[in-house]
Parts: C-alpha cells; sequence; structure tokens
C-alpha cells in the first residue's frame, strides 16, 4: 500500500515568506507527527495530532510554526516569516494509532530559506 | 526531558563483519526504543524495534539488546553487506500515554566496504 507522501519534496523561498508544508498519512492512522532533520543530526519532534486534534506541540520553536490537520488525515505545517535558521528537512510520520508504537516516515520536504 | 545518546558517529567495516551501535537513554519511564536506517534523501525507515519487556529481538542478520536497569540499547548487523551502508538512528519513548514522539540520537553513519 501507500506510505506517507510528502509535498513539495523541496522548497526554496526567501527570508521572511510564508510557506505550508504538504503531508498525506498512510490510510487509516489516526496519529500524525511532525519532526524537523537538521544536516548531520537526528528528528527533533515537532508536534503530534491524534485525529484532528494537536495533543502534543511542545516541540514547536516559536509562535511562527503551526500545523493542522482539519480533517483527520492530511495535514499541513505552516511557517510564517521564514529565517534563514528554518532551512531543514521536514519529515512527517503516521501510526496506527496513540498507543501503537511504529511510525512510519514521509520522504521529507527539504526548505531552504534564501 | 528524555536525553538519547548514541555512539559512534561513524564506523567503517569490510563486508561479511559485524557493526554494533550503541545507545543510552535517561528516561527511566521509555519503554519503546525502534532503530532507523536512513539512506541519502529518504526519510528514515523502521528496521527493527524492541520494547521494554523484551531483552533481545532478533530479525535474520539484525538484533537489538536492551539492558533496562543500565538504560542502553544496541544494534547488532552480522555478515554486513555494502547495502548496509547508511546512517542510522536510534530512537526512545514513553509509549501510551498522551505522548508518543521519538526521541532521536545524532546518528551513526556506517560505510560497509566491499
Amino acid at each position: 500500500g501507500a506510505g506517507v507522501s510528502q509535498t513539495p519534496s523541496n522548497k526554496v523561498t526567501e527570508k521572511g515568506k510564508y510557506v505550508e508544508l504538504r503531508c498525506d498519512p498512510i490510510s487509516g492512522h489516526t496519529a500524525l507527527y511532525w519532526y524537523r532533520q537538521s544536516l548531520g543530526q537526528g528528528p527533533e519532534f515537532l508536534i503530534y495530532f491524534q485525529g484532528t486534534g494537536a495533543a502534543d506541540d511542545s516541540g514547536l520553536p516559536n509562535d511562527r510554526f503551526f500545523a493542522v490537520r482539519p480533517e483527520g488525515s492530511v495535514s499541513t505545517l505552516k511557517i510564517q516569516r521564514t529565517e534563514r535558521g528554518d532551512s531543514a528537512v521536514y519529515l512527517c510520520a503516521s501510526s496506527l494509532a496513540h498507543s501503537t508504537d511504529t511510525q512510519y516516515f514521509g520522504p521529507g520536504t527539504r526548505l531552504t530559506v534564501l | 526531558g528524555e536525553n538519547v545518546e548514541q555512539h559512534p558517529s561513524t564506523l567503517s567495516v569490510q563486508e561479511g563483519d559485524s557493526a554494533v551501535i550503541k545507545c543510552t537513554y535517561s528516561d527511566s519511564a521509555s519503554n519503546y526504543f525502534p532503530w532507523y536506517k536512513q539512506e541519502l534523501g529518504k526519510g528514515p525507515q523502521l528496521i527493527i524495534d524492541i520494547r521494554s519487556n523484551v531483552g533481545e529481538k532478533k530479525d535474520q542478520r539484525i538484533a537489538v539488546t536492551l539492558n533496562k536497569t543500565a538504560k542502553h540499547f544496541s544494534l547488532h548487523i552480522t555478515e554486513t553487506q555494502p547495502e548496509d551502508s547508511a546512517v542510522y538512528f536510534c530512537a526512545a519513548s514513553i509509549n501510551g500515554g498522551s505522548q508518543g514522539n521519538l526521541i532521536f540520537g545524532k546518528g551513526t553513519k556506517l560505510s560497509v566496504k566491499p
């Protein structure tokens, strides 16, 4: 079956601009996670959705970052007033349910802020 | 919060040799420990995981061991092949509650020389 998909695969933007990154989880997965991976580092947690609600957003670095999942499936990560330090690969993962462990990752979106 | 340390950061082995990667964690409440393999330009792919009620788990050439008392776990790859070359990440999480996000180590770049 289809895995987690993310679009776009690459996004180049200018400092100060607004960007949206999309994640399509595995069909039927109720839990969805966003992580950020800087070069040479492991993924760092940003936010976790259980259904439509954000169960844990403690990893969001500041109020420029926001994510939604209005229908409990597709999620969008939104970054306002982008800064050069936001450049990273943004990974999305989904799992069957919050109590089920295995998280399956998408290929990521590489964001470059010039 | 949880902290995961991973060693070594790079590992080079000859084809056919074994490779061992070690991780330690800080939060004794962590109960789920997955290992991911990440190839260049791709998202992390789960290769094996272990839960805190199991001390060892094996899947063909890959095995993971867990020592809860010492709070460390290790990945063992036997009979390494060139296609095992990638970056490997360990992670830990507290599963089953309102959390579920993974805390990753910084990764180990494994090179298998033919």
